[in-house]
């Protein structure tokens, strides 16, 4: 089974609103992270929000907020206010485990986002 | 803070020959560092986990004499790609973690390498 399920391969979004790019993953382990991160055509990965499985409240970094649901298994990432520099790769991922035992991430397949003018 | 640098950025090479990829932490220091591949269109694919002073674990699948991992300090891994083929053309990633934030371990990513052979 998939352990981290990105099902927008493509999303558009008009310049200035919001957007919600889905996640959902899988696991038994009771301790995970959740990651996302941003790649530009560039290729380089940016690290944007992280979620621990035990946080009690969303995680928020300026624009972007995580809509964690920890019973539906589902780690949405929201971006406010969308501007044309945010048009990129969004990445998805999970590290099983502790935090600070250097968990491994799985990603997703990738949500490819392109911010209409 | 929490810069990864990576180098060459890009490299062509011939058929058969080696490759060294540099992985370097610039202002912190990373006891885990982890490399990745990524072709094109995909997602990437962890291919082993390196950690300072001990041999790197490979994931199931990755040849680990052809892809050959050191990490020889807390700042510095390099991935070889030895006898280099064709199919090894891809875009390989890495990332560290930092040492010293315990909470949230994040991965912190190079801006990756474009490995094109002949």
């Amino acid at each position: 089974a998939q352990k981290i399920t990105q099902t927008q391969p493509g999303m558009f979004v008009q310049e200035k609103e919001a957007v919600t790019l889905d996640c959902t993953y899988d696991t038994s382990d009771p301790s995970y992270g959740l990651f996302w991160y941003k790649q530009p055509s560039s290729g380089e990965m940016i690290f944007l929000i992280y979620q621990g499985s035990y946080d009690q409240q969303n995680a928020t970094e300026g624009r972007y907020s995580l809509n964690f649901q920890k019973a539906r298994k589902s780690a949405n990432l929201v971006i406010s206010a969308s501007q044309l520099g945010d048009s990129a790769m969004y990445f998805c991922a999970m590290g099983e485990g502790l935090s600070g035992s250097a968990r491994q991430l799985t990603f997703g397949s990738g949500t490819q986002l392109t911010v209409l003018p | 803070g929490a810069v990864v640098s990576q180098h060459p950025s890009w490299v062509i090479c011939k058929s058969g020959t080696s490759v060294k990829i540099e992985c370097r932490s610039l202002d912190f220091q990373a006891t885990t560092m982890f490399w990745y591949r990524q072709f094109p269109k995909q997602s990437l694919m962890l291919m082993a986990t390196s950690n300072e002073g001990s041999k790197a674990t490979y994931e199931q699948g990755v040849e680990k004499d052809k892809f050959l991992i050191n990490h020889a300090s807390l700042t510095l891994s390099t991935l070889t790609v030895t006898s280099a083929h064709p199919e090894d053309s891809s875009f390989y990633i890495c990332s560290a973690r930092d040492l010293y934030r315990g909470i949230s371990d994040t991965q912190y990513f190079g801006p990756g390498t474009r490995l094109t052979v002949l």
